[in-house]
C-alpha cells in the first residue's frame, strides 16, 4: 500500500532558526497536506497543496507539492518556542489519508 | 476555517463497558468522516470509512463488531467501542474531508480502559 517516509524524525534547533522537514513516497498523490499536532490534541491542518510544483506559503510556513507528485517539503523560518510539536505530512488518495511517521520538532529559547 | 468537534476529550471507563465517541462537523456536511487511532509517539492509523446512509468501511485488521461506527447524518459520525479491554486504550481521532480534499480533524478522545 502507499507509504510516506517522513524525515527527520526529530529535530532540536535554535530559536530563530529555519526548519526544513520532507516526505517521499513511490506512490502518485492527488493532495498533499501539512499538519502539526501538539499532545492531547488532533492534527491541525497547515497547508494544502493540490498542484505539483505548486508553492504555497502561510506566514512563516512554505511548502511545495513535488513535481512528480511523490514528494513534498515543509520549511519553517524563524523558528519559535510555540512551533514545537509534531508535524506530520499526509497524501491523500482516493478520499482516504496516509501519513507519514511525523517529525517532532523541539525549539530552544 | 471548518471545525470538527469530537467528544468527550478524556473518557475512563471499565473492562467490559463500551464508550461511544462523537464526531461532528460544525460548520459544513459531511458525507465521509474518518476515524483514526493513534498510539503514543507514532502517527495516526486509519480505522474505517464512514460514509452516510450507508455501512462503514473498515481497514484491514479491524474488527468491525469492536468498533461500531454509525453515520446517521451528514453532520455526525460516532464510534462505539464494545467491550473495551486495557488494549483499547488509546487516543481516536476523527476527521471529516470538506471539498478539495482538505481533511479537519477532531480534538481526539483519550480512551483509558481500566
Amino acid at each position: 500500500g502507499q507509504q510516506l517516509n517522513q524525515s527527520p524524525q526529530s529535530m532540536f534547533i535554535q530559536e530563530g532558526e529555519d526548519v526544513s522537514m520532507n516526505c517521499t513516497s513511490s506512490s502518485i498523490f492527488n493532495t498533499w497536506l501539512w499538519y502539526k499536532q501538539d499532545p492531547g490534541e488532533g492534527p491541525v491542518l497547515l497547508i494544502a497543496l493540490y498542484k505539483a510544483g505548486e508553492l504555497t506559503s502561510n506566514g512563516r510556513l512554505t511548502a511545495q507539492f513535488g513535481i512528480t507528485r511523490k514528494d513534498s517539503f515543509l520549511n519553517i523560518s524563524a523558528s519559535i518556542p510555540s512551533d514545537v510539536g509534531i508535524y506530520f505530512c499526509a497524501g491523500e488518495y482516493g478520499n482516504k489519508l496516509v501519513f507519514g511517521a511525523g517529525t517532532i520538532l523541539r525549539v530552544k529559547s | 476555517g471548518a471545525v470538527v468537534s469530537q467528544h468527550p476529550s478524556r473518557v475512563i471507563c471499565k473492562s467490559g463497558t463500551s464508550v461511544k465517541i462523537e464526531c461532528r462537523s460544525l460548520d459544513f456536511q459531511a458525507t465521509t468522516m474518518f476515524w483514526y487511532r493513534q498510539f503514543p509517539k507514532q502517527s495516526l492509523m486509519l480505522m474505517a470509512t464512514s460514509n452516510e446512509g450507508s455501512k462503514a468501511t473498515y481497514e484491514q485488521g479491524v474488527e468491525k463488531d469492536k468498533f461500531l461506527i454509525n453515520h446517521a447524518s451528514l453532520t455526525l459520525s460516532t464510534l462505539t467501542v464494545t467491550s473495551a479491554h486495557p488494549e483499547d486504550s488509546s487516543f481516536y481521532i476523527c476527521s471529516a474531508n470538506r471539498e478539495l480534499g482538505e481533511a479537519f480533524f477532531g480534538q481526539g478522545t483519550r480512551l483509558t480502559v481500566v
